[in-house]
């Protein structure tokens, strides 16, 4: 079935670099996406890219996406102590219109 | 546009009593999802609707979850009776499904208490 996977915990410094994995089993995704959650917030759509892309930037943003191996990841290039959220990872496998979530995984920035 | 509107933002209930959460989804939209998010489970999805039609309500808990969409506009998740195990933050999210990319919009959710 579909499954959506993430590790559940990543923690930087300010200024580093954070690189958060995700991957998932339904080749038939034409999207997927990557969503910010705040504290106390919804859950807001960072990016998203098309399934025949490689790669796509987005500012201090950077998603790769490797079809054959099913794993997409989120860079953040100079990660800020307002980047602390949890991000989840989201495919859009069989086309009906539901996304599947991965469990979300939380950026601890450090200053 | 607005977003996504919830309401109410917080609601705290006792065991047994009906809760009403209530949910209006960005104009031009033909898709309406509930989801429910708490530490243990994560966030689940407890029923989506395409046109105002109920197309999955797999994850709804149990027979004491209900929701409706009289119209293009509105939507509602009932609980009766509520249980302290219902506790969570329920999100409604919308999305214009079969013209783009499918991406799903966000209320602010509404952060339930059961005591």
């Amino acid at each position: 079935g579909e499954d959506v996977e993430q590790s559940l915990f990543l923690s930087v410094r300010e200024g580093d670099s954070s690189v958060i994995n995700c991957t998932y089993t339904d080749s038939s995704s034409t999207y997927l996406y990557w969503y910010k959650q705040e504290p106390g917030a919804g859950l807001q759509l960072l990016t998203y890219i098309f399934s025949n892309m490689d790669m796509k930037q987005d500012q201090r943003l950077t998603v790769l996406l490797n079809k054959k191996d099913k794993h997409l990841s989120l860079r953040i290039a100079d990660t800020q102590t307002g980047d602390s959220a949890i991000y989840f990872c989201a495919e859009n496998g069989g086309n009906t219109g539901k996304l599947i979530f991965g469990q979300g995984t939380t950026l601890q920035v450090k200053p | 546009d607005a977003g996504v509107i919830q309401s109410p933002r917080h609601e705290v209930t006792e065991m047994g009593q009906e809760v009403t959460l209530r949910c209006k989804p960005i104009s031009g939209h033909n898709s309406l999802f509930w989801y429910r998010q708490t530490m243990m489970r994560g966030l689940e999805l407890l029923i989506y609707f395409n046109n105002n039609v109920p197309i999955d309500d797999s994850g709804m808990p149990e027979d004491r979850f209900s929701a409706k969409m009289p119209n293009a506009s509105f939507s509602t998740l009932k609980i009766q009776p509520s249980e302290p195990r219902d506790s969570a933050v329920y999100f409604c999210a919308s999305s214009l499904v079969g013209v783009s990319t499918d991406t799903q919009y966000f209320g602010p959710g509404t952060r339930l208490t059961v005591l």
